[in-house]
Parts: structure tokens; sequence; C-alpha cells
């Protein structure tokens, strides 16, 4: 596909699962962000790779989220022992480099109950 | 948290009037750049002002951009009811090496027929 496709495009989970939501960016793309974004918010930083490397993670909530890009394509945000506060849409966006324009998925919408 | 406040928080106008949505933010920036959202969706990007630039225009859409104030309007013109979605404006700070996007929290726009 042409555009940034994340799956799934919805998730319920119970209080203490693990979830894994992935991102496939836009083919050579080097940049790839993770957002939040709270219901009736603006998205919220979390994470950024260029190619395989995380270079900031300093919007991560808290040690239960995990990201990886281990080939520098296709990346995957790991949410352990999940809380309700985790509940929120997660966003990825890739960038070819630079200061071009972000191209975002579509999200997925994670529940947790 | 985000960068900055969007004024106002929701819009609603008649089909063909044009609508005027408004952007502060806080700290100095690289440029800044205008997202729209539809319901369930990713955010589009919809244009970039850079931070030496005081206006700019691409089809129905006027950017401005204040530094000394800090603030950035979007102005839509003739509007159409496809334009109704939420949009965000978006900085990337000048103290920032990757450009990690900071969202404001976004002007819900409804257009009427």
């Amino acid at each position: 596909g042409a555009g940034v496709s994340q799956s799934p495009r919805y998730k319920v989970a119970k209080r203490g699962q693990d979830v894994a939501l992935r991102c496939d960016p836009i083919s050579g793309h080097v940049s790839l962000f993770w957002y939040q974004q709270a219901l009736g918010q603006g998205p919220e930083f979390l994470t950024y790779f260029q190619n395989e490397a995380q270079l900031d993670k300093s919007g991560l909530p808290s040690d239960r989220f995990f990201a990886e890009r281990p080939e520098g394509s296709v990346s995957t945000l790991k949410i352990q022992r999940t809380q309700q506060e985790d509940s929120a849409v997660y966003l990825c966006a890739s960038v070819v480099t630079g200061s071009q324009p972000q191209h975002f998925g579509d999200g997925t919408r994670l529940s947790i109950l | 948290s985000q960068q900055g406040e969007e004024d106002p928080q929701a819009l609603s106008i008649q089909e063909g009037e044009n609508a005027t949505m408004n952007c502060s933010y806080k700290t100095s920036i690289n440029n800044l750049q205008w997202y729209r959202q539809n319901s369930g969706r990713g955010l589009v990007h919809l244009i970039l002002i850079r931070s030496n630039e005081r206006e700019k225009h691409s089809g129905r859409l006027r950017v401005t951009l204040d530094t000394s104030k800090k603030s950035s309007s979007l102005l839509i013109t003739a509007s159409r009811a496809a334009d109704t979605a939420s949009y965000f404006c978006a900085t990337v700070p000048l103290s920032q090496g990757a450009q990690k996007l900071v969202f404001g929290q976004g002007t819900r726009l409804t257009i009427n027929p």
C-alpha cells in the first residue's frame, strides 16, 4: 500500500494483559514516530526511530512501554501489564527524512477494561 | 505535555463561510504545521510554514505565523461539508534535533450544509 498501515485497528484487553501494536511505514521512510492520543486531545509524542535506532524515547509514560524497529522498517509498540489509563489511540507516523511532513496511519484504538 | 492551545475548541459555521482557527505555542520553533483529522482516522498534513515565513497559501487554505506573538492562524475559505474535521497545529521546537511534533489540543470544525 501507499500509506502507513497500523494493525490492529481496534484492540480490547483486560487490565494486566500485554499488548503489541504494529506499524508498517511507507517504504523507504527513514524516520518513524509513535504518538498517543487521548480522547478529545491532540497526539503526544512517545518515541522516535531513525532506521533501526531508537533515538528518542522521552515520551514513553513508563517502563511498561517498549518499542522496537529491528530491521529499520516495521515497528512494534508493546505495552506490558496494561492499565486503564493506557486506553487511547496510538498513532504511527513516518517521514522520508529531515523536516518533511509526517505521514500518519489511522491508528490503533486501545481499550483496557 | 502539549505545547500550545488552540482557539476556539469548537467551531460550527454554514457551508460557504470562512473558518478561522488560532494556535498559540510556548517555545521557539523551527516550523509550524497544520494537520486535519477526520473522525476515527489518522492525521493528514495540510501545510507547513517555516519560522522565517509570515504567510503561506495552499488552495483554500491560508496560514499566518507571528513568531513575536508565538501564534499562528489557519483560514479555510469557502468552506465545504467535507471540511468537517478536527484541525491541529503542531510545532517543531527549535531545541529538538529530531522532527518530533508537539501538538495543540485541536479545533473541532463542523460545516453545516
